[in-house]
């Protein structure tokens, strides 16, 4: 059964550091692409970040790039992201997803994790 | 990047079919037939329905389905039940710096 654990969110103040990760099980991880997704309270789904299963292939939104950096431990199963000068409207619940059929910088995501909340606020 | 457009919410009767329209650009949903839906219940983590425009994962229930016309993708959902009531998003390649956008999603009420 694929799973997919989100860690390390909580508060931090506007300016500050947070690295989320992102245990998986179930499958042999380094054979997917893997994915940030993020869904600010009562909002909708943005998506925030790609990386391909051999972290080839980096990709991110506008809205993160230059402060977010996402990578992967496949010898751990694991992947991240490192968030840095967090700002207000980062406040989400983040998702790790499985990504499936990399063509373009786009992949659609198969299984994904319950999410983990952050929070920016002072 | 701007968003995809969805309609806010949309409504029907049990065993009724409801289709949610998701638009875009030549530049992102019309370029290539890279379209994927979702479905996320209260509380819930999303779920896969369609890839690929029209493609059904195993175990996604043959009551949804998809399709696409230029700039514009569908998601209709046939048979309606009580449990089809959710948030539904549609999801696209995004042009050369987005590459990946989402709708706004639209809430579907089984009345």
């Amino acid at each position: 059964e694929v799973q997919l654990v989100e860690s390390g969110g909580g508060l931090v103040k506007p300016g500050g550091s947070l690295r989320l990760s992102c245990a998986a099980s179930g499958f042999i991880f380094s054979n997917y692409n893997m994915n940030w997704v993020r869904q600010p309270p009562g909002k909708g789904l943005e998506w925030v970040s790609s990386i391909s299963s051999r972290s080839t292939n980096i990709y991110y939104g506008d809205s993160v790039k230059g402060r977010f950096t996402i990578s992967r431990d496949n010898a751990e199963n694991s992947l991240y992201l490192q968030m840095n000068s967090l700002r207000a409207e980062d406040t989400a619940i983040y998702y790790c997803a499985r990504g499936r059929s990399f063509r373009y910088g786009y992949n659609y995501f198969d299984y994904w994790g319950q999410g983990n909340m952050v929070t920016v606020s002072s | 990047q701007s968003a995809l457009t969805q309609p806010a919410s949309v409504s029907g009767s049990p065993e009724q079919s409801i289709t949610i329209s998701c638009t875009g650009t030549s530049s992102d949903l019309g370029r290539y037939n890279l379209v994927s839906w979702y479905q996320q219940h209260p509380g819930e983590a999303p779920k896969l329905l369609i890839y690929d425009v029209s493609h059904r994962p195993s175990g996604a229930s043959d009551r949804f389905s998809g399709s696409k016309s230029g700039n514009t993708a569908s998601l209709t959902i046939s048979g309606l039940q009580t449990e089809d009531e959710a948030d539904y998003y549609c999801c696209s390649y995004g042009g050369t710096s987005a590459y990946v956008i989402f709708g706004g999603g639209t809430r579907l009420t089984v009345l």
